[in-house]
Protein backbone atom coordinates (compact mmCIF):
# COMPACT_ATOMS: atom_id res chain seq x y z
CA UNK A 1 0.00 0.00 0.00
CA UNK A 2 1.18 3.49 -0.69
CA UNK A 3 2.02 5.73 2.16
CA UNK A 4 -0.72 8.43 0.98
CA UNK A 5 -3.36 7.06 -1.52
CA UNK A 6 -6.17 9.45 -3.39
CA UNK A 7 -8.41 8.95 -6.33
CA UNK A 8 -7.04 10.77 -9.20
CA UNK A 9 -10.18 11.86 -10.54
CA UNK A 10 -11.31 14.24 -12.07
CA UNK A 11 -14.41 14.54 -10.16
CA UNK A 12 -16.79 16.68 -11.72
CA UNK A 13 -19.34 18.43 -9.11
CA UNK A 14 -22.02 21.44 -10.49
CA UNK A 15 -21.89 24.88 -8.76
CA UNK A 16 -23.30 25.09 -5.54
CA UNK A 17 -22.54 21.12 -4.60
CA UNK A 18 -20.63 19.56 -1.74
CA UNK A 19 -17.36 18.41 -2.82
CA UNK A 20 -15.60 15.49 -1.24
CA UNK A 21 -11.97 14.40 -1.50
CA UNK A 22 -11.10 11.35 0.34
CA UNK A 23 -7.36 9.86 1.12
CA UNK A 24 -6.26 6.36 2.92
CA UNK A 25 -3.14 6.38 4.66
CA UNK A 26 -0.98 3.49 5.51
CA UNK A 27 0.98 2.54 8.70
CA UNK A 28 3.87 4.57 7.54
CA UNK A 29 3.29 7.90 7.84
CA UNK A 30 2.60 10.19 11.03
CA UNK A 31 -0.94 10.99 12.77
CA UNK A 32 -1.48 14.58 10.82
CA UNK A 33 -2.59 15.45 7.60
CA UNK A 34 -2.48 17.95 5.45
CA UNK A 35 -4.65 19.45 2.31
CA UNK A 36 -2.79 21.62 -0.41
CA UNK A 37 -4.58 23.16 -3.27
CA UNK A 38 -2.79 23.73 -6.66
CA UNK A 39 -4.06 25.29 -9.05
CA UNK A 40 -3.01 24.53 -12.78
CA UNK A 41 0.66 25.59 -13.27
CA UNK A 42 1.25 26.90 -10.11
CA UNK A 43 2.24 25.60 -6.81
CA UNK A 44 0.52 24.31 -3.97
CA UNK A 45 -0.49 25.86 -0.93
CA UNK A 46 -1.79 24.70 2.40
CA UNK A 47 -5.47 25.06 2.96
CA UNK A 48 -6.30 22.71 5.77
CA UNK A 49 -4.27 20.84 8.70
CA UNK A 50 -6.02 17.72 10.71
CA UNK A 51 -4.45 16.10 13.55
CA UNK A 52 -6.89 14.40 15.74
CA UNK A 53 -10.10 12.60 15.04
CA UNK A 54 -13.20 14.23 14.40
CA UNK A 55 -13.92 17.17 11.82
CA UNK A 56 -12.10 20.38 11.75
CA UNK A 57 -14.29 23.39 9.72
CA UNK A 58 -12.17 26.43 8.22
CA UNK A 59 -15.01 28.36 6.31
CA UNK A 60 -16.17 26.38 3.67
CA UNK A 61 -14.01 23.44 3.92
CA UNK A 62 -13.78 20.69 6.43
CA UNK A 63 -11.41 18.13 7.28
CA UNK A 64 -12.59 14.77 8.44
CA UNK A 65 -10.05 12.33 10.32
CA UNK A 66 -10.81 8.84 10.92
CA UNK A 67 -7.51 7.15 12.66
CA UNK A 68 -9.41 3.60 12.92
CA UNK A 69 -9.85 3.64 9.06
CA UNK A 70 -6.75 5.40 8.02
CA UNK A 71 -8.92 7.92 6.26
CA UNK A 72 -9.06 11.62 5.95
CA UNK A 73 -11.10 13.89 3.97
CA UNK A 74 -11.79 17.17 2.70
CA UNK A 75 -15.32 18.52 1.94
CA UNK A 76 -15.83 22.17 0.16
CA UNK A 77 -19.65 23.34 0.91
CA UNK A 78 -21.16 25.41 -1.93
CA UNK A 79 -18.47 24.95 -4.33
CA UNK A 80 -17.46 27.30 -6.74
CA UNK A 81 -15.76 27.32 -10.28
CA UNK A 82 -12.86 28.75 -8.38
CA UNK A 83 -12.14 25.87 -6.17
CA UNK A 84 -11.40 23.84 -9.74
CA UNK A 85 -8.02 22.63 -8.56
CA UNK A 86 -6.11 20.01 -7.90
CA UNK A 87 -6.11 18.53 -4.08
CA UNK A 88 -3.03 17.39 -2.26
CA UNK A 89 -3.63 15.39 0.58
CA UNK A 90 -0.32 15.19 2.52
CA UNK A 91 1.48 13.71 5.74
CA UNK A 92 4.52 13.31 7.47
CA UNK A 93 6.64 9.88 6.87
CA UNK A 94 6.60 8.37 10.42
CA UNK A 95 9.70 8.04 12.21
CA UNK A 96 12.44 10.89 13.30
CA UNK A 97 11.86 12.43 9.59
CA UNK A 98 10.51 15.50 8.25
CA UNK A 99 9.45 14.09 5.05
CA UNK A 100 6.05 15.28 3.77
CA UNK A 101 4.51 12.40 1.50
CA UNK A 102 1.97 13.77 -1.37
CA UNK A 103 -0.64 11.64 -2.40
CA UNK A 104 -0.82 11.54 -6.73
CA UNK A 105 -3.89 14.64 -5.98
CA UNK A 106 -7.87 14.50 -6.75
CA UNK A 107 -8.53 17.07 -9.87
CA UNK A 108 -11.53 18.71 -8.99
CA UNK A 109 -13.94 20.54 -11.42
CA UNK A 110 -16.66 22.86 -10.45
CA UNK A 111 -18.78 23.32 -13.52
CA UNK A 112 -20.68 26.29 -13.46
CA UNK B 1 8.78 40.67 -1.44
CA UNK B 2 8.42 37.02 -2.86
CA UNK B 3 8.84 34.31 -0.25
CA UNK B 4 10.01 31.73 -1.74
CA UNK B 5 11.51 32.55 -5.16
CA UNK B 6 13.21 30.25 -7.47
CA UNK B 7 14.81 30.93 -11.51
CA UNK B 8 14.69 30.14 -14.17
CA UNK B 9 10.84 29.70 -14.35
CA UNK B 10 11.32 27.53 -17.50
CA UNK B 11 14.66 25.13 -18.56
CA UNK B 12 14.89 23.67 -21.65
CA UNK B 13 17.96 22.03 -22.68
CA UNK B 14 19.44 19.08 -24.31
CA UNK B 15 20.11 15.75 -23.06
CA UNK B 16 23.53 14.67 -21.49
CA UNK B 17 24.01 18.89 -20.36
CA UNK B 18 24.40 20.64 -16.81
CA UNK B 19 22.14 22.83 -15.34
CA UNK B 20 21.36 24.39 -11.89
CA UNK B 21 18.06 25.93 -10.65
CA UNK B 22 18.45 28.60 -7.75
CA UNK B 23 16.19 28.84 -4.90
CA UNK B 24 15.97 31.71 -2.38
CA UNK B 25 13.28 32.34 0.73
CA UNK B 26 13.09 35.59 2.97
CA UNK B 27 11.34 33.91 5.28
CA UNK B 28 13.52 33.08 8.08
CA UNK B 29 12.93 29.51 7.99
CA UNK B 30 15.39 26.98 8.94
CA UNK B 31 14.62 23.92 6.66
CA UNK B 32 14.43 24.16 2.58
CA UNK B 33 13.47 21.45 0.59
CA UNK B 34 13.28 20.34 -3.49
CA UNK B 35 10.40 18.60 -4.43
CA UNK B 36 10.09 16.73 -7.75
CA UNK B 37 6.21 16.87 -9.52
CA UNK B 38 6.49 14.34 -13.06
CA UNK B 39 3.49 14.86 -15.14
CA UNK B 40 0.97 12.66 -13.32
CA UNK B 41 0.92 15.42 -10.91
CA UNK B 42 2.76 13.50 -8.12
CA UNK B 43 5.00 15.08 -5.86
CA UNK B 44 7.95 13.78 -4.43
CA UNK B 45 10.90 14.99 -2.16
CA UNK B 46 13.67 14.92 -3.21
CA UNK B 47 15.87 16.94 -0.40
CA UNK B 48 15.76 18.58 2.31
CA UNK B 49 18.40 21.05 4.11
CA UNK B 50 18.21 22.22 7.65
CA UNK B 51 20.55 25.34 8.57
CA UNK B 52 22.90 24.22 5.50
CA UNK B 53 22.64 20.79 6.80
CA UNK B 54 21.80 18.03 4.71
CA UNK B 55 19.37 15.98 6.57
CA UNK B 56 16.58 13.90 3.80
CA UNK B 57 18.52 12.34 0.55
CA UNK B 58 15.52 10.30 -1.20
CA UNK B 59 17.51 7.91 -2.99
CA UNK B 60 17.60 10.71 -5.93
CA UNK B 61 20.56 10.06 -8.52
CA UNK B 62 24.07 11.16 -7.74
CA UNK B 63 24.05 13.25 -11.03
CA UNK B 64 21.55 15.56 -8.83
CA UNK B 65 23.85 17.58 -6.01
CA UNK B 66 22.00 20.26 -3.95
CA UNK B 67 23.74 23.31 -2.33
CA UNK B 68 23.12 25.22 0.52
CA UNK B 69 25.60 28.22 0.64
CA UNK B 70 23.34 29.89 3.83
CA UNK B 71 20.07 28.92 5.39
CA UNK B 72 18.46 31.28 2.99
CA UNK B 73 19.53 29.77 -0.68
CA UNK B 74 19.34 26.05 -1.82
CA UNK B 75 20.52 25.48 -5.35
CA UNK B 76 19.83 22.37 -7.42
CA UNK B 77 22.81 21.46 -9.53
CA UNK B 78 21.83 18.28 -12.47
CA UNK B 79 24.40 16.58 -14.47
CA UNK B 80 24.26 14.68 -17.58
CA UNK B 81 20.53 15.38 -18.15
CA UNK B 82 18.01 12.41 -18.89
CA UNK B 83 15.14 12.74 -20.86
CA UNK B 84 13.46 11.31 -17.46
CA UNK B 85 14.44 14.53 -15.62
CA UNK B 86 11.73 16.27 -17.32
CA UNK B 87 9.29 17.77 -14.44
CA UNK B 88 8.55 20.80 -12.61
CA UNK B 89 10.72 20.98 -9.63
CA UNK B 90 9.47 22.98 -6.63
CA UNK B 91 12.31 24.61 -3.96
CA UNK B 92 10.25 24.99 -0.67
CA UNK B 93 10.20 26.23 3.30
CA UNK B 94 9.45 25.32 6.62
CA UNK B 95 10.06 27.19 9.65
CA UNK B 96 10.31 23.68 11.50
CA UNK B 97 12.83 20.68 11.39
CA UNK B 98 10.03 18.05 12.11
CA UNK B 99 7.52 16.70 9.13
CA UNK B 100 4.35 18.06 9.44
CA UNK B 101 4.76 21.88 9.56
CA UNK B 102 3.27 24.13 7.12
CA UNK B 103 5.53 24.19 3.48
CA UNK B 104 5.82 27.94 1.39
CA UNK B 105 6.29 26.70 -2.20
CA UNK B 106 8.13 28.70 -5.07
CA UNK B 107 6.84 28.69 -8.29
CA UNK B 108 8.35 26.34 -10.06
CA UNK B 109 11.05 25.39 -12.23
CA UNK B 110 9.81 23.41 -15.19
CA UNK B 111 12.41 21.73 -17.39
CA UNK B 112 12.11 19.69 -20.43
CA UNK B 113 15.34 18.01 -21.57
CA UNK B 114 14.98 16.90 -25.40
Amino acid sequence: QKEVEQNSGPLSVPEGAIASLNCTYSDRVSQSFFWYRQYSGKSPELIMSIYSNGDKEDGRFTAQLNKASQYVSLLIRDSQPSDSATYLCAAPRGGATNKLIFGTGTLLAVQP
Amino acid sequence: DTAVSQTPKYLVTQMGNDKSIKCEQNLGHDTMYWYKQDSKKFLKIMFSYNNKELIINETVPNRFSPKSPDKAHLNLHINSLELGDSAVYFCASSQARQGGEKLFFGSGTQLSVL
